[in-house]
């Protein structure tokens, strides 16, 4: 079983509407979990962070944890084309590691 | 934010040579930096883990002896592709954390597209 697990999509969705992009890993260990942004040939840029189980809003961006299912998902409101990319899931496994496992990416295109 | 400068961009090389790729923090101390690896529509691997002063730990699978790390200053980490072959044709990205417990410290390089010919 992968560690951490995504749909490698495309998803697709239209300009303005809310894309949901969801994460599973296996370590029942993991305490940081983390959404990255990574658009063809560049490295991937931090989105969001989370590292307790609920909601996590910033901006048109809302991160969801839930330990108990082991799931995690990125909510992207008011969807534009400029968010089209790869989204990585990655998290972390004991405190106070720096070890990122990263998942394979849910690839999102928004069309006008 | 904190910049992670890595060079080249790109690099296209002959079967059997070695390319060398660095990877530097530009306005802070990195004590740890990371490698990865990522061929397209996959995930990025880690390669290794490199502690300044000491020498990297290697993810399984990744040989040590091809891939050699370089962590000679605080600032700067070496990954040295050797006797490169086609297979090892790959997007490498560093990254370099400033320490502490949140990883949102961990800033990411811009990543070197290899092709080795």
């Amino acid at each position: 079983q992968k560690e951490v697990e995504q749909n490698s999509g495309p998803l697709s969705v239209p300009e303005g509407a809310i894309a949901s992009l969801n994460c599973t890993y296996s370590d029942r260990v993991s305490q940081s979990f983390f959404w990255y942004r990574q658009y063809s040939g560049k490295s991937p840029e931090l989105i969001m962070s989370i590292y307790s189980n609920g909601d996590k809003e910033d901006g048109r961006f809302t991160a969801q944890l839930n330990k108990a299912s082991q799931y995690v998902s990125l909510l992207i409101r008011d969807s534009q084309p400029s968010d089209s990319a790869t989204y990585l899931c990655a998290v972390t496994g004991l405190p106070g590691t720096d070890k990122l496992i990263f998942g394979t990416g849910t690839r999102l295109q928004v069309f006008p | 934010g904190a910049v992670v400068s890595q060079h080249p961009s790109w690099v296209i090389c002959k079967s059997g040579t070695s390319v060398k790729i660095e990877c530097r923090s530009l306005d802070f101390q990195a004590t740890t930096m990371f490698w990865y690896r990522q061929f397209p529509k996959q995930s990025l691997m880690l390669m290794a883990t490199s502690n300044e002063g000491s020498k990297a730990t290697y993810e399984q699978g990744v040989e040590k002896d091809k891939f050699l790390i370089n962590h000679a200053s605080l600032t700067l980490s070496t990954l040295t592709v050797t006797s490169a072959h086609p297979e090892d044709s790959s997007f490498y990205i560093c990254s370099a954390t400033t320490g502490g417990e949140s990883n949102e410290k961990l800033f990411f390089g811009s990543g070197t597209q290899l092709s080795v010919l």
